[in-house]
């Protein structure tokens, strides 16, 4: 089965504008979890949604949100970009939430590297 | 809060055994994850314990001591291809039960 699709993979944005990255999950999982991952701080939460509603959030200032739709496709937006928000964002999905019983492995997309001039 | 230690880098040559610890601080503790990822690509998950001892997996073994807060990641018969950033994660006890990262272990390893 596909895996965890993210778009754009790259792109370069000036500050103070926004952006929008996209991730589809794979197909039946119901979660999907954000992460900036950057060489100084390494990989940290951002965000989990599951069935459309978000269900935790990391330590991100406001301008960092995010939304999920029914179909469990999710989109991250970062606004008023600001040098640092420069990193490559990750997008996970798991069958369910991350708090759930088991391993709870997660699935990791290839990333959208954003570049922020 | 939650937080883990991992050594920043690590060297071996083809064909070693090479052993990665982690250490970690959790108010609640639900498992300890081991995740590798090349350079420019995705993290892809490894193993998993939640209860102590040693899960193998092929050349990887993973092992965890909940009193002592630790674990690691054992690889055997070292490839090439085993070149990348190894991070272990823990799910704990805060609200949510997220996944938090260590800052990750970069493995090289040399002909």
């Amino acid at each position: 089965k596909a895996g965890v699709t993210q778009t754009p993979r790259y792109l370069i944005k000036t500050r103070g504008q926004q952006v929008t990255l996209s991730c589809s999950p794979i197909s039946g999982h119901r979660s999907v979890s954000w992460y900036q991952q950057t060489p100084g701080q390494g990989l940290q939460f951002l965000f989990e949604y599951f069935s459309e509603t978000q269900r935790n959030k990391g330590n991100f200032p406001g301008r960092f949100s995010g939304r999920q739709f029914s179909n469990s496709r999710s989109e991250m937006n970062v606004s008023t970009l600001e040098l640092g928000d420069s990193a490559l964002y990750l997008c996970a999905s798991s069958f369910s939430l991350q708090g759930a019983s088991g391993a709870n492995v997660l699935t990791f997309g290839a990333g959208s590297r954003l570049t922020v001039l | 809060g939650q937080s883990l230690e991992q050594p920043s880098e690590v060297t071996a040559v083809e064909g070693a055994i090479v052993q990665i610890n982690c250490t970690y601080q959790t108010s609640g503790f639900y498992g300890l994850s081991w995740y590798q990822q090349h350079d420019g690509g995705a993290p892809t998950f490894l193993s998993y314990n939640a209860l102590d001892g040693l899960e193998e997996t092929g050349r990887f073994s993973s092992f965890l001591s909940r009193s002592d807060s630790y674990g690691y990641l054992l690889l055997q018969e070292l490839q090439m291809k085993d070149s990348a950033s190894y991070f272990c994660a823990v799910r704990g006890g805060n609200a949510g039960n997220m996944l938090t990262f260590g800052g990750g272990t970069r493995l090289m390893v040399k002909p």
